[in-house]
């Protein structure tokens, strides 16, 4: 089946430095990836969603100098979070579809995730 | 109100015991819906896709009712493994967004 893989699994680092988060796709072209943020005990909320060769579309509330995306080709999606403070730490999580629409027989495959620690 | 509502549990039951799981949706527009599960501290992954009134797939069925906007999943025959946390996923109809509910807890003990 369809795989994504997610690079680093867990990070902990320094308030004010940056993280970056890295998702590929192993065996499909993903022309959409999309990024979520899980806190304990509380539901995936979406970050943005990245296009293959543009822009991303961010969530409401998201702030896009903050959470930088980068989705340069049809395999590889980048997260990064720039000057990361202790409230950031969380589980963040991406997933791919090899569809530009996501629909009932074309479900999202999820990364294995990455959990930020910003001490 | 939330669009997509669990009962968060936790749901203790034994080993071999059916158990059933509702949540509800509030975007009467959404067509498609999944149900996923997550270990702790894991990726979720697809348990099923439900579109029509709902499927089945082993020991798992999931149904839709449309009128009164709410997906089930059943389970029978529990198993140790199937300990985890079950997220209701809606399909935000037109925009190519999943909408996760917070999930519910299933312990399944010997």
């Amino acid at each position: 089946g369809a795989v994504v893989s997610q690079h680093p699994s867990w990070v902990i680092c320094k308030s004010g430095t940056s993280v970056k988060i890295e998702c590929r796709s192993l065996d499909f072209q993903a022309t959409t990836m999309f990024w979520y943020r899980q806190f304990p005990k509380q539901s995936l909320m979406l970050m943005a969603t990245s296009n293959e060769g543009s822009k991303a579309t961010y969530e409401q509330g998201v702030e896009k100098d903050k959470f930088l995306i980068n989705h340069a080709s049809l395999t590889l999606s980048t997260l990064t979070v720039t000057s990361a403070h202790p409230e950031d730490s969380s589980f963040y999580i991406c997933s791919a579809s090899g569809q530009p629409v996501v629909a009932y027989n074309s479900p999202l495959h999820f990364g294995n995730g990455t959990r930020l620690t910003v001490t | 109100r939330k669009e997509v509502e669990q009962d968060p549990g936790p749901f203790n039951v034994p080993e071999g015991a059916t158990v059933a799981f509702n949540c509800t949706y509030s975007n009467s527009a959404s067509q498609s819906f999944f149900w996923y599960r997550q270990d702790c501290r894991k990726e979720p992954k697809l348990l099923m896709s439900v579109y029509s009134s709902g499927n089945e797939d082993g020991r798992f069925t999931a149904q839709l009712n449309r009128a009164s906007q709410y997906i089930s999943l059943l389970i029978r025959d529990s198993k140790l493994s199937d300990s985890a946390t079950y997220l209701c996923v809606s399909l935000s109809g037109g925009y190519n967004k999943l909408i996760f509910g917070a999930g519910t807890r299933l312990a399944v003990h010997p």
